[in-house]
């Protein structure tokens, strides 16, 4: 099965409100990168954790190492934050990053 | 921030034919790799490269398939005949280590067309 498990598929909200997505991990992770790929396909890098918290503007991660899990909220939504968001583990295979399935976040005016 | 470029960034190509896709990697990296992304789909780890070889490669990574970094040059990704189902889009990405702080950094992609 996957080892990365990222929900929701899809996601829709209203300007000004908050929302989080989150990855479920299945075995040891070392860190997870977060992207927000856009509408052009660029992938663009948003948080990389390898533990604890982080936040920058609107968007804050968390990753917890020892529960295998991370999150990605959104406050305060802006049409710009539409998007498809990954989550992307290091599992320690090849130092390569393993990605979940992709979040399709669409804010609404 | 740091940027990898990728040449090019659209190629139609006709099935069995040959293509090169090229990568600039972030000029202090030493680690390379390449994703491919079916349109729509979630992000597969092909290969990683560093010091001249292969590293890991997944199922991905067809026979068909290779990769080098001639001199310091360009990363490229070859795929030599090319097939149908080799329509995709690839990223090249970067980093300068692995393990603790292993940051990747993505290319724009190469879009592959194979008919």
């Amino acid at each position: 099965g996957d080892q990365v498990e990222q929900s929701p598929s899809a996601l829709s909200l209203h300007e000004g409100t908050s929302s989080a997505l989150r990855c479920n991990f299945t075995t040891t992770t070392r860190s997870v990168q977060w992207f927000r790929q856009n509408s052009r396909g660029s992938l663009i890098n948003l948080f990389y954790l390898a533990s604890g918290t982080k936040e920058n503007g609107r968007l804050k991660s968390a990753f917890d190492s020892k529960e295998l899990y991370s999150t990605l909220h959104i406050r305060d939504a802006q049409l710009e934050d539409s998007g498809t968001y990954f989550c992307a583990a290091d599992l320690g295979f090849a130092s390569a990053l393993t990605f979940g399935s992709g979040t399709k976040v669409i804010v609404l005016p | 921030g740091p940027k990898v470029l990728q040449i090019p960034s659209h190629q139609i190509i006709d099935m069995g034919q040959m293509v090169t896709l090229n990568c600039d990697p972030v000029s202090n990296h030493l680690y390379f790799y390449w994703y491919k992304q079916i349109l729509g789909q979630q992000m597969e780890f092909l290969v990683n490269f560093y010091n001249g070889k292969v590293m890991e490669k997944s199922k991905l990574f067809k026979d068909q398939f290779s990769v080098e970094r001639p001199d310091g040059s360009y990363f490229t990704l070859k795929i030599q005949p090319t097939a149908l189902e080799d329509s995709a889009v690839y990223f090249c990405a970067s980093s300068s280590r692995t393990g603790f702080g292993n940051t990747l950094y993505f290319g724009e992609g190469s879009r592959l067309i194979v008919v």
